[in-house]
This record gives C-alpha cells, sequence and structure tokens, in this order.
C-alpha cells in the first residue's frame, strides 16, 4: 500500500524559507506513470495547489507562488522536497504531499500524505 | 483563476440524497472532463471520491456519484449515512495561465 509522510519544521520565522520533505513508501517515485504535488490548507480554509514534479525533475507552480517555490525530487531516497521562501503569516496552513496520474490538473489527487502544520511566526 | 463556486453546506437525513453543485467557468469545468471530488473528514487528509467527472476509484462506495452540465459538476450522495459527514471539495483543470488545479470553496455535509 502506497504511504506518504510529510516531515519539516513546524514552526518557521518571517520572512525566512520553509522546507518540507514527502517520503513515499509501498511504491517507486521513479515510476513513469506518476507525478507528486504539494497542496495546502489554512487552518479553516480550502485548498490550494502548490506545485507538483514528475521524478525526471520537470517542475510545475502555482503561479502565485511561483516566484517563492522550489519543488525538488531525489529519486536515491525516494523523496521530493517543497521549498517555500520569504514566507509571511499567510503560508500558516497544513501542508499535503500527494501523487497524481498524469500532468498536474489532469490527474486526480490519488493518494495523500496525513498534512503537517507549518506555522509561521516569530 | 478564482476557485470554483460550491454552496457552504448542505444537509439531508440519513437514507435521503443530497447533491452538491460545484460551477466554474468554460476555461475548467465547463471545458474539460478532468473534474475531481475530495472527501475530507476534519483532521484528515482528503479522499478522493470521484474523478474524470463520474468514476469512482476502487474503494469508493457506489453511493457517491458525479455528473456535469455545461459549466457546473455535481456530486450527488445517495443513501446519506452519518460517515458522510464531513467537507467536500471539487476541483478541476484549468486552460488559464493561473493554477493547474483550481479547487472549489468547499462544502459541509451535516447529516441530521
Amino acid at each position: 500500500q502506497l504511504q506518504l509522510q510529510e516531515s519539516g519544521p513546524g514552526l518557521v520565522k518571517p520572512s525566512e524559507t520553509l522546507s518540507l520533505t514527502c517520503t513515499v513508501s509501498g511504491g517507486s517515485i521513479s515510476s513513469s506513470s506518476y507525478y507528486w504535488g504539494w497542496i495546502r490548507q489554512p487552518p479553516g480554509k480550502g485548498l490550494e495547489w502548490i506545485g507538483s514534479i514528475y521524478y525526471s525533475g520537470s517542475t510545475y507552480y502555482n503561479p502565485s507562488l511561483k516566484s517563492r517555490v522550489t519543488i525538488s525530487v531525489d529519486t536515491s531516497k525516494n523523496q521530493f522536497s517543497l521549498k517555500l521562501s520569504s514566507v509571511t503569516a499567510a503560508d500558516t496552513a497544513v501542508y499535503y504531499c500527494a501523487r497524481h496520474r498524469r500532468r498536474p490538473g489532469i490527474g486526480a489527487l490519488d493518494y495523500w500524505g496525513q498534512g503537517t502544520l507549518v506555522t509561521v511566526s516569530s | 483563476q478564482s476557485a470554483l463556486t460550491q454552496p457552504a453546506s448542505v444537509s439531508g437525513s440519513p437514507g435521503q440524497s443530497i447533491t452538491i453543485s460545484c460551477t466554474g467557468t468554460s476555461s475548467d469545468v465547463g471545458g474539460y472532463n478532468y473534474v475531481s471530488w475530495y472527501q475530507q473528514h476534519p483532521g484528515k487528509a482528503p479522499k478522493l471520491m470521484i474523478y474524470e467527472v463520474s468514476n469512482r476509484p476502487s474503494g469508493v462506495s457506489n453511493r457517491f456519484s458525479g455528473s456535469k452540465s455545461g459549466n457546473t459538476a455535481s456530486l450527488t450522495i445517495s443513501g446519506l449515512q452519518a460517515e458522510d459527514e464531513a467537507d467536500y471539495y471539487c476541483s478541476s483543470y484549468t486552460s488559464s495561465s493561473t493554477p493547474y488545479y483550481v479547487f472549489g470553496t468547499g462544502t459541509k455535509v451535516t447529516v441530521l
């Protein structure tokens, strides 16, 4: 059974960089069939897609966050990572990693991690 | 790109059927058959319930069904059960220059 697990600091200071890693188990991140994405959800609010990556390293970003987002993949560790720079309180959210078939938007998000709350505060 | 529009809340009694709407534009819901629906219980990750408008993933109850007409997609839950009480989000592919995934505003389903 495929499992995804987010990890990283739960507290980040304003203006610093948020860094999270998603570890995939029960399947290979190098499969040509899948893409791997990050989605976030501010407390009490809706979902927002941040971006996705293919095992080859091709990336796709939400244009509203593109200038601050970097997603990378480490196939040797079966992990992919998110970096969000210059964070503010508005970036406080539960961050989820997820899998999707086909390109972003076309492929439904069929497996999700449990999510990790990141709070931006001094 | 604005979020897709969903009703804030929908309620029904056990055994009844309810329908949640998801309204977009011809650039997203109306233009493509790439609408998905997600169920989210409090404190839990979203779960895929419907993909490509009307397809159910393996393991999802056939009480859940999806459809689309014009720029509006719909999720119907038949034979409503207490365990169906949750938040539901639609999502669509968008051809605009903004996010590839656009999500709906979310609907709270209450089982009376």
